[in-house]
């Protein structure tokens, strides 16, 4: 079954740690999207890349950095710039719709919860 | 303004009960709109599409007024399986990349 698989669910680190969360799909989608979720809070964007080789910065990119070396894979790395990196992170993908009116319908990843001893 | 703003709730009902969630954007070119639910400590998964002429999935009808600029899904007969959070999601333009609302947290209880 087609998917996206996100590892690991659980990750503690050490402050001044850099760590990666890994995320593939094997849906053929082409856009790729980082989220951070904060507890009562909404989703907001990491990062995004409509294709590979190339990505943008969301809303709260500091401290975060990404590649899209190919298709099926987008992972995050959470630097030690990040100044409060505890937070539950998901990876979504979607078709791209190349700028044409429809739906971005995202689907999601199980999520990655990270905590910061 | 916030782009989308939900009541955060919660909304606590009772089993049967009809209840509405109403979200607003502050966009008004936005295109795209969705109702994604989002279990405890799950990731969120899309409920609905929200269209111009509203629509509806069994006990589920999502309405859009571009107009006034905003949505809302109404649950009817709640059942204590849709006890969760309600994500209002919006596309600012075709192609771009969908912003979340907080939330809207329901509790259905027996």
């Amino acid at each position: 079954d087609g998917g996206i698989t996100q590892s690991p669910k659980y990750l503690f680190r050490k402050e001044g740690q850099n760590v990666t969360l890994s995320c593939e799909q094997n849906l053929n989608h082409d856009a790729m999207y980082w989220y951070r979720q904060d507890p009562g809070q909404g989703l907001r964007l990491i990062y995004y890349s409509q294709i590979v080789n190339d990505f943008q910065k969301g809303d709260i990119a500091e401290g975060y950095s990404v590649s899209r070396e190919k298709k099926e894979s987008f992972p995050l790395t959470v630097t030690s710039a990040q100044k409060n990196p505890t937070a539950f992170y998901l990876c979504a993908s979607s078709k791209w719709t190349g700028g044409r009116s429809g739906a971005n319908v995202l689907t999601f990843g199980a999520g990655s919860r990270l905590t910061v001893l | 303004r916030k782009e989308v703003e939900q009541d955060p709730g919660p909304f606590n009902v009772p089993e049967g009960a009809t209840v509405a969630f109403n979200c607003t954007y502050s966009n008004s070119a936005s295109q795209s709109f969705f109702w994604y639910r989002q279990d405890c400590r799950k990731e969120p998964k899309l409920l609905m599409s929200v269209y111009s002429s509203g629509n509806e999935d069994g006990r589920f009808t999502a309405q859009l007024n571009r107009a006034s600029q905003y949505i809302s899904l109404l649950i009817r007969d709640s059942k204590l399986s849709d006890s969760a959070t309600y994500l209002c999601v919006v596309a600012p333009q075709a192609g771009t990349a969908l912003i979340f609302g907080k939330g809207t947290t329901l509790s259905v209880s027996s």
